[in-house]
């Protein structure tokens, strides 16, 4: 039973370009939440998706947009790279929306920025 | 709006002893308080997890506590193994609002 699996494991990217992560979720599961964690710090929230639509959005510029297919995978996109978007990024997926149920994270997307 | 603070930010236990983690949150409505663990290179790993409904929460070695009164959590780990050494971050609510991380060492 595969966990969440999330695409690639690392990238550059140079200021002002564009970025798409990737990530499946676990089996089973249909709500994805992606999060960014800067070297030292926690994860910070910044969307989540369910049923092919945005359903919350933490505190992050329209920069950052994604995508929720009927397979459940999703996608995050991120325009106009700054320097400051250089971290960890992961993807978490859970059985509903609500909080009712865990959160499973993958290993992440490790993006620089140059 | 959401906040978590987490403490301490760093800790050494001797191999065995027990190691104990606080959070504190400010939003009275949260009623989900999870911990994870995070090692090096790897996602973070849920290990324990606790709701509003009930004060303390035991899984072999790793307990939880909740005190809602006071808006607090803890995270209690005993019989501390050199394998428990890695980043353990609180949270709180469904949005997963994230503590500020403890690293954790275990001295052998």
């Amino acid at each position: 039973d595969a966990g969440v699996t999330q695409s690639p494991t690392h990238l550059i990217k140079t200021r002002g370009q564009q970025v798409t992560l990737r990530c499946s979720p676990k089996s089973g599961h249909d709500t994805v939440s992606w999060y960014q964690q800067a070297l030292g710090q926690g994860p910070q929230f910044i969307f989540q998706y369910y049923e092919e639509e945005e359903r919350q959005r933490g505190n992050f510029p329209d920069r950052f947009s994604g995508h929720q297919f009927p397979n459940y995978s999703s996608e995050l996109n991120v325009n106009a790279l700054l320097l400051g978007d250089s971290a960890l990024y992961l993807c978490a997926s859970s059985q509903d929306p609500l909080g009712n149920q865990p959160q499973h994270f993958g290993d992440g997307t490790r993006l620089s920025i140059l | 709006g959401e906040n978590v603070e987490q403490h301490p930010s760093t800790l050494s236990v001797q191999e065995g002893d027990s190691a104990v983690i606080k959070c504190t949150y400010s939003d009275s409505a949260s009623n989900y308080f999870p911990w994870y663990k995070q090692e090096l290179g790897k996602g973070p790993q849920l290990i324990i997890d606790i709701r509003s409904n009930v004060g303390e929460k035991k899984d072999q070695r790793i307990a939880v506590t909740l005190n809602k009164t006071a808006k607090h959590f803890s995270l209690h780990i005993t019989e501390t193994q050199p394998e428990d050494s890695a980043v353990y971050f609180c949270a709180e609510n469904e949005k997963l609002t994230f503590g500020t991380g403890t690293r954790l060492t275990i001295i052998p």
